[in-house]
């Protein structure tokens, strides 16, 4: 069964540095990886989605992530944080068939001026 | 296109009190899954769906009933609630094979 880690349970940076957010999984064959976001109080958006071909993936809000099979790792990175990312931060694994998308706890974002 | 709807989008039961949450999807997607939200926990699946008449358990199962009579809607029945049950749900779809996931809006339930 595949699982998800995500190292860091709360990152605080300033507002227009630069934020990486790691994720390790764990499944024996190509999984589809996902990163979420949930703003306060809200549901929870796609941000981006990795299922095959190009490792560095392009999502929404200006944000990426890079697939590394070679460390199991799926970061999301974004090149400058503007205060409206402060959010909670969920990556995902999937693996073929029907079986569910398994979620890791969450990293929860603070954007200080 | 309303996409994953959820009501009520607040509650408050008694120990012992029975109730419903309701989710309903109009993108005729076949995989809909109930999820509890925890501090600390992340997303933990409880119930989920890959077509009308067929539901199989998550990780945390106990407690709840499901039921998935058509492709749009799927309810999470608790049939004696407990304090444990005191967290935010979340429904979500999506097209089996697709993996991208559509959430509602959340219920967020208390239980005194």
């Amino acid at each position: 069964a595949q699982s998800v880690t995500q190292p860091d349970i709360h990152i605080t940076v300033s507002e227009g540095a630069s934020l990486e957010l790691r994720c390790n999984y764990s499944y024996g064959a190509t999984p589809y990886l996902f990163w979420y976001v949930q703003s306060p109080g809200q549901g929870l958006q796609l941000l981006l989605k990795y299922f095959s071909g190009d490792t560095l993936v392009q999502g929404i809000k200006g944000f990426e992530a890079e697939f590394k099979r070679s460390q199991s790792s799926f970061n999301l990175r974004k090149p400058s944080v503007h205060w409206s990312d402060a959010a909670e931060y969920f990556c995902a694994v999937g693996a073929s068939g029907n079986t569910p998308l398994v979620f890791g706890k969450g990293t929860r974002l603070s954007v200080i001026a | 296109n309303a996409g994953v709807t959820q009501t009520p989008k607040f509650q408050v039961l008694k120990t012992g009190q029975s109730m419903t949450l309701q989710c309903a999807q109009d993108m005729n997607h076949e995989y809909m899954s109930w999820y509890r939200q925890d501090p600390g926990m992340g997303l933990r699946l409880i119930h989920y769906s890959v077509g009308a008449g067929i539901t199989d358990q998550g990780e945390v199962p106990n407690g709840y009933n499901v039921s998935r009579s058509t492709t749009e809607d799927f309810p999470l029945r608790l049939l004696s609630a407990a304090p444990s049950q005191t967290s935010v749900y979340f429904c979500a779809s999506r097209f089996t094979g697709s993996y991208e996931q559509y959430f509602g809006p959340g219920t967020r339930l208390t239980v005194t």
